[in-house]
């Protein structure tokens, strides 16, 4: 198996631009994908496939890739996007699946 | 409109078993993989198990070491999770999910708590 490495916390102020990084410690790295969870709440899927996003998700959540680290980007943030994320991706034969620790975002 | 509703969590004993049930709609249910991903209070998301849409291929997180069974009646659109040999750390939310295109949770449901305490 593999491991996803998430920081535990990151911390902005409204308006400004949070990055959320999840670094694989194997290559390898396969697609990688995020989920926000709101306290008491499932998580939602808000990037696919290290840079897609899902309808419904606002264009200010986006996904980029650098070697074996992946990166949810949230541009603009909204005090509604206080929330837990998770990073998550699988091994090559699809048969095992692996989330990053999460990061906390703070919206100051 | 998928939707997935999780039954059967509860208090376990250490020890003893239980059983989870996701009922689903929404979507071709017999043509899906389909997964069990468990929150333990105040921690993180973990994987725990996944199963083929036949039901023929079944994976399972290297720290189960064997304790669980996960299944499913696609004439019933449902999925199982038999949990056995019951431990304190297994008290998390359960959550059953759609795994979509066999690769990510593309759908949740609102998640069952399994407490195991004496």
């Amino acid at each position: 198996s593999f491991e996803l490495t998430q920081p535990p916390s990151v911390s902005v102020s409204p308006g400004q631009t949070a990055r959320i990084t999840c670094s694989a410690d194997a290559l390898p790295k396969q697609f990688a994908y995020w989920y926000q969870q709101k306290p008491g709440q499932a998580p939602i899927l808000v990037i696919y496939r290290d840079t897609e996003r899902p309808s419904g998700i606002p264009e200010r959540f986006s996904g980029s890739t650098s070697g074996t680290t992946v990166t949810l980007t949230i541009a603009g943030v909204q005090a509604e996007d206080e929330a837990d994320y998770y990073c998550q991706s699988a091994d090559s034969s699809g048969t095992y699946w692996v989330f990053g620790g999460g990061t906390k975002l703070t919206v100051l | 409109e998928v939707q997935l509703v999780e039954s059967g969590g509860g208090l376990g004993q250490p020890g003893g078993s239980l059983r989870l049930s996701c009922a689903a709609s929404g979507f071709t249910f017999r043509s899906s993989v389909m997964s069990w991903v468990r929150q333990a209070p105040g921690k993180g998301l973990e994987w725990v198990s996944a199963i083929s849409g036949s039901g023929g291929g079944t994976y399972y997180a290297d720290f189960l070491k064997g304790r669980f069974t996960i299944s499913r009646d696609n004439s019933k659109n449902a999925l199982y999770l038999e949990m056995s040999s019951l431990r304190v750390e297994d008290t998390a939310m359960y959550y059953c999910a759609l795994t979509t295109s066999g690769w990510y949770f593309g759908h949740w449901g609102q998640g069952i708590l399994v407490t195991v305490s004496s």
